[in-house]
């Protein structure tokens, strides 16, 4: 099956800091989503995004299909940015997402 | 508007004993998943339902079973619970309208298995 690489698996950071996660993925795929799970385990999606680039206030997201990859970017952070990001993807006519191991982010204030 | 809503919150079972975890949603979606969330690990997909009266299989299947009667309702069952099951399930829904492709997730059912 499909393999989904997320790094760094682990990531500290300073409150207002930059940062970009980064999602690898073996195959083409059809559907690219990424998710935040806060430290109270509730998983939340930021972004649909199979191709190009969207932005949602600080966050923004970009993915090269054709590179087979995609990256998070997070801006000026805060501390209830914290938690662990997921990255899931969806093979064409698979109907289902197979989710990354996930980069864990902590925002020190 | 609840969105997913999932029973119970938390579980304990002896090993061997029985147990249905109940998903709701009532966002009128055709697709639903069930998840399992281990440690250290994403989520493995265990069975999913694109429509009442459907289910399929996903990653990991072996030991569960599944059940869509009703369109906003997705049963996870376990039939003879094994230490191996310890974890949290996630069900989730999802949006698919256009260019909207959204998963919507339940706050998750803790169960362990001594």
């Amino acid at each position: 099956g499909i393999q989904v690489e997320q790094s760094p698996p682990d990531l500290i950071l300073q409150e207002g800091a930059n940062s970009t996660l980064r999602c690898n993925f073996s195959d083409s795929v059809n559907n690219l989503q990424w998710f935040h799970q806060n430290p109270w385990g509730q998983l939340i999606n930021l972004f649909y995004i199979p191709s190009g680039t969207k932005q949602n206030g600080r966050l923004s997201a970009t993915t090269v299909a054709t590179e087979r990859y995609s990256l998070l970017y997070i801006s000026s952070s805060q501390t209830t940015d914290s938690g662990v990001y997921f990255c899931a993807v969806e093979v064409f006519g698979n109907e289902k997402l197979t989710f990354g191991t996930g980069t864990r982010l902590t925002i020190i204030p | 508007n609840a969105g997913v809503t999932q029973t119970p919150k938390f579980r304990v079972l002896k090993t061997g004993q029985s147990m249905t975890l109940l998903c709701a949603q009532d966002m009128n979606h055709e697709y639903m998943y069930w998840y399992r969330q281990d440690p250290g690990m994403g989520l493995r997909l265990i069975h999913y339902s694109v429509g009442e009266g459907t289910t399929a299989k996903g990653e990991v299947p072996d030991g569960y079973n599944v059940s869509r009667l009703k369109k906003q309702n997705f049963l996870l069952g376990l039939e003879s619970a094994a230490p191996s099951q310890t974890s949290v399930y996630f069900c989730a829904s999802l949006r698919a309208q256009g260019e909207i492709y959204e998963q919507f997730f339940g706050p998750g059912t803790r169960l362990t298995v001594l």
